[in-house]
């Protein structure tokens, strides 16, 4: 059963506009969410996280928000460089042992 | 700091046979989690492993097996190598809520 999920699998944007990468869960009682940058043949590398309790992290051009109420986060990523094109995974935990991770979502920014 | 490190990165090997797949855990990180990652799919947790013991495990069989030394390394064993078991295996070490991944090992089953 997939509890993180990321249903685009693909997104395309122009260099300098915003990026919004979308994930939705099921289990109400993950209390941790990341995300992470992953390119061909290297693993995955932590780009930002948020916990339970806040609803919005910022982070350069990176922002998360987390709706609770709707089982759903976001990544924005404003601006787009071409340097961001990557598969970017949505995790979630509950105190840190098992991370649960969407199937991807693969990033492409024409420049 | 080195961060997580894994070898060997690529590996092949044939139906049946056993692999061990090693990693080095991010400088006062405890606890080591391995993950496999088939193409197109997200990374699947396969176990935990914390004071040298496995925490917790994914829904993989039993031909997977771990271990963790004192000094919080660690190992993934497969055995009875199956053609589905080719994969990027990762290894991610954590402390408290953000894990840190290594590079994977690429292991190809033939």
């Amino acid at each position: 059963d997939q509890q993180v999920k990321q249903n685009s699998p693909s997104l395309s944007v122009q260099e300098g506009r915003i990026s919004i990468l979308n994930c939705d869960y099921t289990n109400s009682m993950f209390d941790y969410f990341l995300w992470y940058k992953k390119y061909p043949a290297e693993g995955p590398t932590f780009l930002i996280s948020i916990s339970s309790i806040k609803d919005k992290n910022e982070d350069g051009r990176f922002t998360v928000f987390l709706n609770k109420s709707a089982k759903h986060l976001s990544l924005h990523i404003v601006p787009s460089q071409p340097g961001d094109s990557a598969v970017y995974f949505c995790a979630a935990t509950i105190t840190g042992n098992q991370f649960y991770f969407g199937t991807g979502t693969s990033l492409t920014v024409i420049p | 700091d080195a961060g997580v490190t894994q070898s060997p990165t690529h590996l092949i090997k044939t139906r049946g046979q056993q692999v061990t797949l090693r990693c080095s855990p991010k400088s006062g990180h405890d606890t080591v989690s391995w993950y496999q990652q088939a193409l197109g799919q997200g990374p699947q947790f396969i176990f935990q492993y914390y004071e040298e013991e496995e925490r917790q495990r994914g829904n993989f069989p039993d031909r997977f097996s771990g271990h963790q030394f004192p000094n919080y390394s660690s190992e993934l064993n497969v055995n009875a190598l199956l053609l589905g078991d080719s994969a990027l295996y990762l290894c991610a070490s954590s402390r408290r809520w953000e894990a840190f991944f290594g590079q994977g090992t690429r292991l190809t089953v033939v």
